[in-house]
């Protein structure tokens, strides 16, 4: 079956932009996770959503936000980038999430340049 | 989330030799994952583990989640230059509902 499969794959904004990448998960997973992935700070949370609904949220400004649909396709926005927001930003499903045995599958990433 | 130690940051071995990495927590994890990640590709899990004291391999790699519930080891055995890429401790803890992340090991692999 299909992976998780995320887009753009890569792209370029000007600071003080917004953005707004898409994941769609693998069939029949209903939780989304959203990742941010940098060098300096590794693999950081920022938030899961359930059933459309977001259950978890890690510690990012409020610049950052999700959605997810009811088909389990979830989007995640950046409003007014900055330079730091340079990332790869990684998406992974699940059956049901927030831990246990529901492991993550991660897609291969949108990543973000902010010029 | 929960701070993950994972040792070494690095590794540049030669084709065939044994590989050992591993990862601590200063919290009690109830899950542990190990991922590999290749350059441009999100992270791919490699072995999952649910039991303090598991062993659980996958081919050439095995995997241990520690007594103490706060720290695993991954090993790789007869290394291959398909390894290369940076390896990821991941784990839930009791009171955690994020996937936490140590820094990663970059293996390199020479033939």
């Amino acid at each position: 079956k299909a992976g998780v499969t995320q887009t753009p794959r890569y792209l370029i904004k000007t600071r003080g932009q917004q953005v707004t990448l898409s994941c769609s998960p693998i069939s029949g997973h209903r939780s989304v996770s959203w990742y941010q992935q940098t060098p300096g700070q590794g693999l950081q949370f920022l938030f899961e959503y359930f059933s459309e609904t977001q259950r978890n949220k890690g510690n990012f400004p409020g610049r950052f936000s999700g959605r997810q649909f009811s088909n389990s396709r979830s989007e995640m926005n950046v409003s007014t980038l900055e330079l730091g927001d340079s990332a790869l930003y990684l998406c992974a499903s699940s059956l049901t999430g927030s831990s246990g045995a529901n492991v993550l599958t991660f897609g291969a990433g949108s990543r973000l340049t902010v010029l | 989330g929960q701070q993950l130690n994972q040792s070494p940051q690095s590794m540049f071995i030669q084709e065939g030799e044994d590989v050992s990495m591993n990862c601590t927590s200063s919290s009690i994890f109830n899950t542990w994952l190990w991922y590999k990640q290749d350059p441009g590709e999100g992270p791919v899990l490699l072995i999952a583990l649910y039991k303090a004291g598991e062993l659980t391999s996958n081919g050439r790699l095995t995997a241990q989640f520690g007594i103490t519930r706060k720290d695993s080891f991954l090993n790789i055995s007869a290394s291959i230059p398909s390894d290369v890429g940076i390896y990821f401790c991941a784990g839930y803890s009791n009171s955690g509902y994020a996937l936490n992340f140590g820094k990663g090991t970059s293996l390199l692999v020479t033939p």
